[in-house]
């Protein structure tokens, strides 16, 4: 089935550095969803991207829909504590279709 | 701003009891989805639900998951039969549906703990 393979498993940074993670998959999606989830909730949707090629921001995070549709990339630039978290990627095929997620990059940051 | 609301917060339930997870979607939404995710891991895909019939389910959605929405407002999953392995974080998801661009929103999960 299709799977996405997300990278890296988890980071460790410095308040106030960028952060940079990524998702790859054997197949094409037309569609990337970033998620965050903090311990005990619900994942919250970060940044939904359609088109191939698409580069969205949303503050501080930007999220690019690679030209393959096999990938895509989240920057978190500046990073502050509440950044804390898991990063999921997310791919779908049609924009109502169940969306497959990836297994995560825990991030944390060293005061 | 509206939110997808999920009941109770946390459930222990015995091994072979029946359990009713509750969910509330947001109010315009079309498309019904249930996740759960096992304690450490990735979320997974259960079913997805619209026009009140499954559009799409999973090989874990067995015989011993159903799904309703009983009334205009509800969205519910039962599981006839818990077992142990069934024992996870599992997740209402909504979206809007046609041609505007729709995002899953998720609820904020029901901790079930089967012993």
């Amino acid at each position: 089935g299709q799977q996405l393979n997300q990278s890296p498993q988890s980071m460790f940074i410095q308040e106030g550095e960028d952060v940079s993670m990524n998702c790859t998959s054997s197949s094409i999606f037309n569609t990337w969803l970033w998620y965050k989830q903090d311990p005990g909730e619900g994942p919250v949707l970060l940044i939904a991207l359609y088109k191939a090629g698409e580069l969205t921001s949303n503050g501080r995070l930007t999220a690019q829909f690679g030209i393959t549709r096999k990938d895509s990339f989240l920057n978190i630039s500046a990073s502050i504590p509440s950044d804390v978290g898991i990063y999921f990627c997310a791919g779908g095929m049609n924009r109502d279709d169940k969306i497959i997620f990836g297994k995560g990059t825990r991030l944390h940051i060293l005061p | 701003e509206p939110e997808v609301t999920q009941t109770p917060s946390h459930q222990v339930t015995q091994m072979g009891q029946e359990v009713i997870l509750r969910c509330v979607p947001i109010s315009n939404h079309l498309y019904f989805y249930w996740y759960r995710q096992i304690l450490g891991q990735k979320v997974e895909f259960l079913v997805s639900f619209y026009n009140n019939e499954i559009s799409e389910k999973s090989e874990i959605f067995d015989d011993q998951f159903s799904v309703e929405r009983p009334d205009g407002s509800n969205f519910t999953l039962k599981i006839r039969s818990t077992k142990l392995e069934d024992s996870a974080m599992y997740f209402c998801a909504s979206s809007a549906g046609g041609a505007s661009i729709t995002e899953a929103f998720f609820g904020q999960g029901t901790r079930l703990t089967v012993v």
